[in-house]
């Protein structure tokens, strides 16, 4: 079964102080690894896809990686307005269409 | 750009009752998922469908169907409700089958009572 697992479950920062969320994952046959920011009652926002072992993608304070067994959202000098759960999904290879979600880490920004 | 739209956003309903959401497409967008958020929790997909038939299947109740149409929007019905059904519905819709990335909709709020 494909597992996703997100920590901390929580995390509190203060502006400019900078930190990673993880994302550990077993999902036969990763055919992508996705990042979404939340905020309370709206739907999940698109932050980046990565494919393979190695590639990293990178917007505004945003930097995200991907090994083979993990992904990491590094967090540069972030700002009040980047407080918001971030949830790391992964999608199998095959037919199957589905993400399976982590349960997020709660990011909050203090100023 | 144009996102998913999504309809009704917020849903009151009483137990044993039926209700049908709505999910229109970003333009272009082959592919709709459904997923359902509980307080607290994670999305959890539903079913999704590609080219108008289903593609995928999760853990969707049978009280539960979907549908995708000629105009690629889709319809969530859902019928005998009960409490546990309280929850965010999101939809979401991507390219090429889910070969690339998801987006979603703002989601609608359905309140069993």
């Amino acid at each position: 079964e494909d597992q996703v697992t997100q920590s901390p479950e929580a995390l509190r920062l203060q502006e400019g102080e900078s930190s990673s969320l993880n994302c550990s994952y077993t999902v036969s046959g990763l055919r992508g690894l996705f990042w979404y920011r939340q905020d309370p009652g709206k739907g999940p926002e698109f932050l980046f896809t990565l494919y393979s072992a190695g590639e990293e993608k990178e917007k505004e304070r945003l930097k995200a990686t991907l090994t083979k067994k993990e992904s990491f959202l590094h967090i540069t000098a972030p700002k009040p307005e980047d407080s918001a759960t971030y949830l790391c999904a992964a999608r199998r290879g095959g037919s199957n269409y589905k993400l399976t979600f982590g349960k997020g880490t709660l990011l909050t920004v203090n100023p | 750009a144009a996102g998913v739209i999504q309809s009704p956003r917020h849903l009151i309903k009483e137990k044993r009752e039926t209700a049908t959401l709505k999910c229109y497409p970003i333009p272009r967008h082959d592919t709709v998922y459904w997923y359902q958020q509980g307080p607290g929790q994670d999305p959890q997909f539903l079913i999704s469908f590609y080219e108008k038939m289903q593609s995928d299947k999760g853990s969707i109740p049978d009280r539960f169907s979907a549908q995708q149409f000629s105009d690629y929007h889709s319809e969530l019905n859902m019928s005998s409700l009960e409490l546990g059904d309280s929850a965010l519905y999101f939809c979401a819709s991507s390219l090429q089958g889910g070969a690339y990335e998801q987006y979603f909709g703002p989601g609608t709020r359905l309140t069993v009572t």
